[in-house]
């Protein structure tokens, strides 16, 4: 089917507020990741979902950042009063496991104003 | 600290021609490299996967070696295409943590 999907694919937000980015992966892909990609920077691990569940948060980097995943399917990103060093590219990806190859969602653009 | 390092930072070459593309990896124990093409506004599409025990491996015009021995990589684009401008990304991962670490990647651009 579909590949990786994100929604919005840009986000302007003034400086403060709260953002919510969604991510749909592919069907049957129990593994979910996200990502940021900064301006001319290589992408950083943000969290890793097995089903709902998330083991590994170690790269979320403050407690603004949050995210869920529901029916081992969508998840949300959830910046909380963003800041202008969150602009950047949210790129979600998903995968059979952890150790099989990830697919790429188009990402979401974020600006804060 | 595993680090991935990609060389040249941007290249531009003329339509037609070869061009070498370089990684070095500090990741240890290693597991795997990967060659990732981002095309600007999309996310990353992976061209090759490599092993420890693989040199080689060819995805059309697209070839990857692996020297595990010295931690270095390279992407060779046979015959450039306008199509192939694009960044492209190294990236490894270490043995009991699939974590991956993604070089900063080069910029590619074809030109006719």
């Amino acid at each position: 089917g579909a590949g990786v999907s994100q929604s919005p694919s840009n986000k302007v937000t003034e400086k403060g507020k709260d953002v919510e980015l969604r991510c749909d992966p592919i069907s049957g892909h129990t593994a979910l990741y996200w990502y940021r990609q900064r301006l001319g920077q290589g992408l950083e691990f943000l969290i890793y979902f097995q089903g709902n569940s998330a083991p590994d948060k170690s790269g979320l980097p403050s407690d603004r950042f949050s995210a869920e995943r529901t029916g081992e399917s969508v998840s949300t990103l959830t910046i909380q009063r963003t800041q202008q060093e969150d602009s950047a590219v949210y790129l979600c990806a998903s995968s059979f496991g952890r150790a099989h190859e990830q697919y790429f969602g188009p990402g979401t653009r974020l600006t804060v104003t | 600290k595993n680090q991935v390092e990609q060389s040249p930072q941007s290249l531009i070459i003329l339509e037609g021609k070869n061009c070498t593309l370089q990684c070095n990896y500090t990741v240890s124990p290693f597991s795997n490299l990967r060659w990732y093409k981002q095309d600007t506004g999309r996310g990353p599409v992976s061209l090759t996967i490599m092993t420890f025990s693989e040199n080689t491996k060819s995805n059309g015009r697209y070839t990857a070696t692996l020297d595990a021995d010295t931690k270095q990589s390279s992407l060779h684009i046979t015959a450039s295409q306008l199509s192939d401008s694009a960044s492209y990304i190294c990236v490894v991962s270490a043995v009991g943590n699939e974590k991956l670490t993604f070089g900063t990647g080069t910029r590619l651009t074809i030109i006719p």
